[in-house]
C-alpha cells in the first residue's frame, strides 16, 4: 500500500529556508501516471496548493509562491522535496505531500500525515 | 485564479439526516473535449490529512461509502451526505484542477445536531 511520509525541521527562523522531504514507500515514484505535490494548511485555515512535480523533474508552481519555492525529485531515494526561501510567520503551517491521481496534477488520492512547520525566532 | 466558494461555512445535522454542501467556482471547470468536470471533494477530520471522497465531480473514490455523492456541472457543484453518521463529522473541501493554480474552497464544517 502506497504511503507518503513528510520529514524535516519543525522550526525555521524567519528569512531562512524551509526544507522538507517526502518519502514514498509501497509504490513507485516513477509511475508515469502520477504527479506528486505539496500542499499546506495554516493553523485553523484552509488548504493551499504549493506545487507539483513529475518523476522526470517537470514542475508546476503556485504563482503566489513560485519566486520562493523549488520542488525537486530524487528517484533513487524515492523522495521528492520542497524548499521555500525567505520564510516568514505567514509560512507557519502543516505541510502535506500527496500523490495526484491521473496523468496530470489532478485530484490527490494519497496524502502524507503532514508535518508542522513553525516559523519563529 | 479560479476562486472556489463554499456554502454554508458550517452546518449541524441530526444523525440519520442528510447534509448538502455547495461549491461554486468563479470559472467553468467543465472541459468540453472530454465532458469532465475537474472538481474534487475531500473530507478532513480533526488532526488528519484530507481524504479524497469524490473526483470528476461525481465519481466516488474506492472505499468511500455510497451515502456520499457529488453532483453539478460547469460552475455549481454539490456534495450530499445522506444518512449522516457520527464518523462524518469533519470539514469538507472542494477543489478544482481545471487550471493552475489548483485551488480549494474555504471548507464547510459538518457537526452533529
Amino acid at each position: 500500500q502506497l504511503q507518503l511520509q513528510e520529514s524535516g525541521p519543525g522550526l525555521v527562523k524567519p528569512s531562512e529556508t524551509l526544507s522538507l522531504t517526502c518519502t514514498v514507500t509501497g509504490g513507485s515514484l516513477t509511475s508515469i501516471t502520477h504527479y506528486w505535490g505539496w500542499i499546506r494548511q495554516p493553523p485553523g485555515r484552509g488548504l493551499e496548493w504549493i506545487g507539483s512535480i513529475y518523476y522526470s523533474g517537470s514542475t508546476f508552481y503556485n504563482p503566489s509562491l513560485k519566486s520562493r519555492v523549488t520542488i525537486s525529485v530524487d528517484t533513487s531515494k524515492s523522495q521528492f522535496s520542497l524548499k521555500m526561501s525567505s520564510v516568514t510567520a505567514a509560512d507557519t503551517a502543516v505541510y502535506y505531500c500527496a500523490r495526484h491521481l491521473g496523468s496530470y496534477y489532478f485530484h490527490m488520492d494519497v496524502w502524507g500525515k503532514g508535518t508542522t512547520v513553525t516559523v519563529s525566532s | 485564479d479560479v476562486v472556489m466558494t463554499q456554502s454554508p461555512d458550517s452546518l449541524a445535522v441530526s444523525l440519520g439526516e442528510g447534509a448538502t454542501i455547495n461549491c461554486k467556482s468563479s470559472q467553468n471547470v467543465l472541459y468540453n473535449s472530454n465532458n469532465k468536470n475537474y472538481l474534487a471533494w475531500y473530507q478532513q477530520k480533526v488532526g488528519q490529512p484530507p481524504k479524497l471522497l469524490i473526483y470528476w465531480a461525481s465519481t466516488r473514490e474506492s472505499g468511500v461509502p455510497d451515502r456520499f455523492s457529488g453532483s453539478g456541472s460547469g460552475t455549481d457543484f454539490t456534495l450530499t451526505i445522506s444518512n449522516l453518521q457520527a464518523e462524518d463529522v469533519a470539514v469538507y473541501y472542494c477543489q478544482q484542477y481545471y487550471s493552475s493554480p489548483l485551488t480549494f474552497g474555504g471548507g464547510t464544517k459538518v457537526e452533529i445536531k
